[in-house]
């Protein structure tokens, strides 16, 4: 079966620095996608990774290693506006969107 | 701006009452999606349509069908709504089905079925 793991909750603190981890087993890999969705509203792109290595994109970067099956998010400088929801969705050899349920981010002041 | 818009933001149906859900887009993208979610799960694919070709996805209840009149407009009928059926449905598409393509979000309408 296809499966992505990551976990359910994490807190952290207003202006500091989390990493939210994605684990996959899927058929085939055609990329990496993180999204963020707030309560209650859709999710928006954040990141596409396909191959190994880090991307940065400002605050936000991601990273993958294919030959683990892993993935991380890392938010910098961490906002009140930052608490949300995180997806990790894999695209398999189908090209199918296989999703995550989403890690809950609480920031503290 | 060019986007995917969802209407309505909130739908109160009757249980078995059928109801129908509309997404539209300004993107010109060949595929639309539609993927319904329930509180802190995933979202899950129905189906897809790419063009005019309809892919429906094999866990999907017969009871979920869908319209894609023209390339702007897609629409999600649920046929009779039980209450198991209460969720965020969300529309998605994307230009195209291959690796790299992102796929961006509308709004979503929040279903409750009384």
């Amino acid at each position: 079966g296809q499966n992505i793991d990551q976990p359910t909750e994490m807190t952290a603190t207003e202006g500091a620095i989390v990493q939210i981890n994605c684990t996959y087993q899927t058929s085939g890999f055609n990329g990496l996608f993180w999204y963020q969705q707030h309560a209650g509203e859709a999710p928006t792109f954040l990141s596409y990774n396909v191959l190994d290595g880090l991307e940065e994109k400002g605050r936000f970067s991601s990273f993958l290693s294919r030959s683990k099956g892993y993935s991380y998010l890392l938010l910098k400088e961490l906002q009140m506006k930052d608490s949300a929801s995180y997806l990790c969705a894999v695209m398999d050899s189908n090209y199918q969107l296989i999703w995550g349920a989403g890690t809950k981010l609480i920031i503290k002041p | 701006d060019a986007m995917v818009i969802q209407n309505p933001r909130y739908q109160v149906t009757q249980f078995g009452k059928p109801v129908t859900l509309s997404c539209s887009q300004t993107l010109n993208h060949n595929v639309m999606y539609w993927y319904q979610q329930k509180s802190s799960q995933a979202p899950k694919l129905l189906f897809h349509y790419y063009d005019k070709d309809f892919n429906n996805e094999a866990d999907t209840p017969d009871n979920f069908q869908s319209r894609r009149p023209n390339t702007s407009f897609c629409f999600l009928d649920i046929r009779s709504p039980g209450l198991g059926d209460a969720a965020m449905y969300l529309c998605a598409t994307s230009r195209d089905s291959g690796g790299a393509e992102t796929q961006y979000f509308g709004p979503g309408t929040r279903l409750l079925v009384l």
